[in-house]
């Protein structure tokens, strides 16, 4: 079974601070994801990577980016967190952007607290 | 523009009775089309997805979703609800081909009454 683990569950951090979220997949697979998901509006894509080194924005990357070093790890990185990035934040993996077997595995989430 | 809609919060349905689900989307060229379940404090799973084929897709835990070109939708369908299917239901489709990003309903909580 494809495994995608997430460095933390749950996280709280102070207003201004640098936040690093952790995501490694266990499955080789080229495309990697970060979304953030809030009540009432789903899972909105924040980057997306389909290579080592390669990444594309979102819906809503404004206040994050993102570094693919080695191709199981994903990282998301808050600059600055503010209040209105807290959130559920998931990662996701998939194997290529061309095969069929294209469907998302998620890992279990990390629910940031921004004060 | 490319959606996805999922139109109803919450579905109540008590156990044993069959359950729908409801999506609607729009995408230029043919889609492809998937179901996510999430149950509380975990990630997404995959449920199904329709690529081409058969209209009717059958999935994990007695799930099935029927795709309808002319209406387009796509929705989530079980003949006996349990108990345990209570969870958050997720929508997503993908414009093919070589499109990477998908695009996510706003999900529907299902909640099966014993």
């Amino acid at each position: 079974d494809v495994k995608v683990t997430q460095s933390s569950r749950y996280l709280v951090k102070r207003t201004g601070e640098k936040v690093f979220l952790e995501c490694v997949q266990d499955m080789d697979h080229e495309n990697m994801f970060w979304y953030r998901q809030d009540p009432g509006l789903g899972l909105r894509l924040i980057y997306f990577s389909y290579d080592v080194k390669m990444k594309e924005k979102g819906d809503i990357p404004e206040g994050y980016s993102v570094s693919r070093e080695k191709k199981e790890r994903f990282s998301l990185i808050l600059e600055s967190a503010s209040t209105n990035q807290t959130s559920m934040y998931l990662c996701a993996s998939s194997f290529s952007r061309e095969s069929v077997y294209n469907e998302q595995f998620f890992g279990p989430g990390t629910r940031l607290t921004v004060l | 523009a490319q959606s996805v809609a999922q139109p109803e919060d919450q579905v109540n349905v008590a156990e044993g009775n069959p359950l729908t689900v409801k999506c609607t989307y729009s995408v230029s060229g043919n889609p492809y089309l998937f179901w996510y379940v999430q149950y509380p404090n975990r990630g997404l799973q995959f449920l199904l997805k329709y690529i081409t084929g058969d209209n009717l897709v059958k999935g994990s835990y007695g799930f099935e979703a029927e795709f309808n070109k002319s209406q387009t939708s796509f929705h989530l369908k079980k003949p006996s609800a349990l108990v345990s299917d209570s969870a958050l239901y997720f929508c997503a489709v993908r414009a093919r081909p070589g499109t990477y990003k998908y695009i996510f309903g706003t999900g529907t909580r299902l909640k099966v009454l014993a």
